[in-house]
């Protein structure tokens, strides 16, 4: 089966510019999940979805990030204004959301701000 | 906070098993062991979990100390495929879509 997958791979702007990463999970998965992942750091969970609704957004710079999953499958993350230190890699998952079974990653985004 | 420890490092030879630990002294009864990986500039991969058996697929073995406290992923023969960072995470499997809490892991580096 096709893997999780996210665009584009790599992405460099300037402090205060917007950006947006798209992506798209495996077929039939009805969760899904963004993580950020700092150098050196492990992923850490920014949004989750539950179909096209949130089931948990705690760690979301509400301020700055979003995200939308429209019609419950593709889901875009945007960042507005970018700072210094949102410099880090995205990633996406998805699980088919039945106990027991594993989250699938993307390889992610690399965001480097300027 | 992550509920598991790791060494920050590892070295193995290609060739040789692999025994990676953890440390997970506050398991709750319900909550079971899982086990990612992540190779340089990819995403997490997931490679095996368990609750209190000891476990095996085609990628590892998962071996929990009968007081679940602790745990060994081993990599039965090491290739230099397997340089990765190594996760171990502890988490409700009942809690299908909840959130996976990482912390910084093991990297692992197979020399030749």
């Amino acid at each position: 089966e096709a893997g999780v997958a996210q665009s584009p791979r790599y992405k460099i702007i300037e402090k205060r510019q917007s950006v947006a990463f798209w992506c798209n999970p495996i077929s039939g998965h009805a969760t899904l999940y963004w993580y950020q992942q700092i150098l050196g750091q492990g992923p850490k969970l920014l949004i989750q979805f539950q179909n096209n609704g949130v089931v948990d957004d705690s760690q979301l710079p509400k301020d700055r990030f979003s995200a939308e999953r429209l019609k419950g499958v593709d889901s875009t993350l945007k960042i507005q204004p970018a700072k210094l230190e949102d410099s880090a890699v995205y990633l996406c998952a998805s699980s088919s959301g039945r106990a027991n079974q594993p989250q699938h990653f993307g390889d992610g985004t690399r965001l480097s701000i300027l | 906070d992550a509920k598991t420890t790791q060494p920050p490092s590892m070295d193995c030879a290609e060739g040789r098993a692999a025994n990676l630990p953890c440390n997970h002294s506050t398991i709750s009864g319900n909550e079971y062991v899982y086990w990612y990986r992540q190779i340089h500039s990819q995403g997490p991969q997931y490679i095996i979990h368990g609750l209190k058996n000891n476990e095996t697929n085609e990628m590892a073995s998962l071996i929990i100390t009968e007081d679940r406290k602790s745990s060994t992923l081993i990599l039965p023969h090491a290739t230099l495929r397997d340089t990765a960072v190594y996760y171990c995470i502890v988490r409700v499997a009942s809690d299908s879509w909840g959130k996976l809490q990482f912390g910084a892991g093991t990297q692992v580096v197979v020399t030749p």
